[in-house]
């Protein structure tokens, strides 16, 4: 079975500074995507970065970048200069490239961010 | 462009009763996904549609949880009798016909939070 893990419940950071949320996961496949969701309380899912496996070249999006290491299994998420507006629940989520799962997104728990002033 | 609109917003209800949430998805996107949040958790896939077909619904309760996508369009997800673990939030989502052009257009709802007392 594919599963993803975030093993942190909950994290703050200071305004500006730099914070790092983990997620490793669990498959067989070789060729499939990695996401990173920002859930606020809008409750709505908004894509932060995404990542496709057959990709050495680690995902950038401005202040946010992932370090994907793929025979560990692993898919951390950098958020450089945080922002009060970085404030929510980050969500890591999976799919095959292939296969009947294809398109179903699996999820992790979350991790929720607070931001300090 | 439009968002994914979901109603209603909010719903609560007694247990064994009836309740159904709608979805419009974005325009032109064939894959509509149905998704229930339980609190404190990542989301989990109930139903993948393809145009009008099912394309994965392993994870429906089907006893008590149906849903339909007429015309390959709006959907609806229906839980008769509801039971008090039926209480999470449920997301709609809707992509790209996703073998052709992908992952990460994936676009979301704001969900239906659904209390059952």
């Amino acid at each position: 079975a594919q599963t993803v893990t975030q093993s942190q419940p909950e994290m703050s950071v200071q305004e500006a500074e730099t914070v790092t949320l983990s997620c490793t996961y669990d498959t067989s496949e070789s060729n499939y995507y990695l996401f990173w969701y920002k859930q606020p309380p809008s409750r709505q899912m908004i894509l932060v970065i995404r990542q496709e496996a057959y990709k050495q070249q680690n995902a950038t999006e401005n202040r946010f970048s992932v370090n994907f290491q793929k025979a560990a299994k692993s898919f951390s998420l950098k958020i450089s200069d945080s922002q009060l507006g970085d404030t929510a629940m980050y969500f890591c989520a999976f799919t095959p490239n292939y296969g009947g799962s294809q398109g179903n997104l699996i999820f992790g728990k979350g991790t929720k961010l607070s931001v300090k002033p | 462009e439009a968002g994914v609109a979901q109603s209603p917003r909010y719903k609560i209800i007694e247990k064994r009763q009836s309740v159904a949430f709608w979805c419009n998805p974005i325009s032109g996107h064939a894959t509509l996904y149905w998704y229930q949040q339980i609190l404190g958790q990542g989301p989990k896939l109930l139903i993948q549609f393809q145009n009008n077909g099912v394309v994965d619904d392993s994870q429906l309760p089907k006893d008590r949880f149906s849903a339909e996508r007429l015309k390959g369009v709006d959907s609806t997800l229906k839980i008769q009798p509801a039971k008090l673990e039926d209480s999470a939030v449920y997301l709609c989502a809707s992509s790209l016909d996703f073998p052709k052009q992908g992952a990460g257009g994936y676009t979301f709802g704001s969900g239906t939070r659904l209390t059952v007392v």
